[in-house]
């Protein structure tokens, strides 16, 4: 089993603050997606990213998917209270057989 | 339906019991994923069908899990003789195609076993 580790597990900044969570893994992805995911509820798709090196913004959110497809990053300019949950990677291996998940970062954002 | 429903939302069963946990994915999504999850954890992948195929249940913790997805649109997930370690939320999610499309999720069956 492909496995996803992501790093920190736990970020509590003040808002305003910048922030990067990562997400590694040892084997090659075919593509990685980005969950948030609120207490209480289901995980919310962020972004798919597919090509390696490939980057993609969606507001203050930045991800970046490592050019051997095997790590990606999420980048959180000026972090603001909404921005608090916990953060998962998650995808196919390069085979389509195995979907995972990390184990995410839980991140706070004070006011 | 507007979402994936699950139900019951919430099992308390005692320990040897058998349960059923029912997903009802989105109108016409093909794949269908089952996850149990910890709190503070991320899902753990049990076992997902495109349309009523079984793809992958490399990730069913054991035989007394099982799931089946008979036509193509409700699944269900058994647990036989469940043990306290069962505990935990059971959470589906559909996809609109198979492969890296988003996946969205139910609200989860929360499983308590006593």
């Amino acid at each position: 089993t492909q496995l996803l580790e992501q790093s920190p597990q736990f970020l509590s900044i003040q808002e305003g603050e910048n922030l990067t969570v990562y997400c590694n893994s040892s084997s090659v992805f075919s593509s990685l997606q980005w969950y948030r995911q609120e207490p209480g509820e289901g995980p919310v798709l962020l972004v798919t990213v597919v090509t390696g090196g490939e980057v993609k913004k969606l507001k203050r959110l930045t991800f970046q998917f490592g050019d051997a497809r095997k790590d990606s990053s999420l980048h959180i300019t000026a972090a603001q209270p909404g921005d608090t949950g916990l953060y998962l990677c998650a995808g196919f291996d390069n085979y389509g057989q195995n979907f995972v998940f990390g184990p995410g970062t839980r991140l706070s954002v004070l006011p | 339906g507007a979402g994936v429903s699950q139900s019951p939302r919430y099992k308390v069963t005692k320990r040897g019991q058998d349960v059923a946990l029912r997903c009802d994915p989105i109108s016409g999504h093909v794949s269908l994923y089952w996850y149990r999850q910890a709190l503070g954890q991320g899902p753990e992948f049990l076992t997902y069908f495109n349309y009523e195929a079984q793809q992958d249940k490399s990730g069913l913790p054991n035989d007394r899990f099982s799931a089946e997805r008979p036509e193509g649109s409700i699944s269900t997930l058994t647990i036989q003789r469940t043990e306290q370690r069962d505990s935990a939320m059971y959470r589906c999610a559909s996809s609109e195609q198979a492969g890296a499309y988003e996946q969205y999720f139910g609200p989860g069956t929360r499983l308590t076993v006593t």
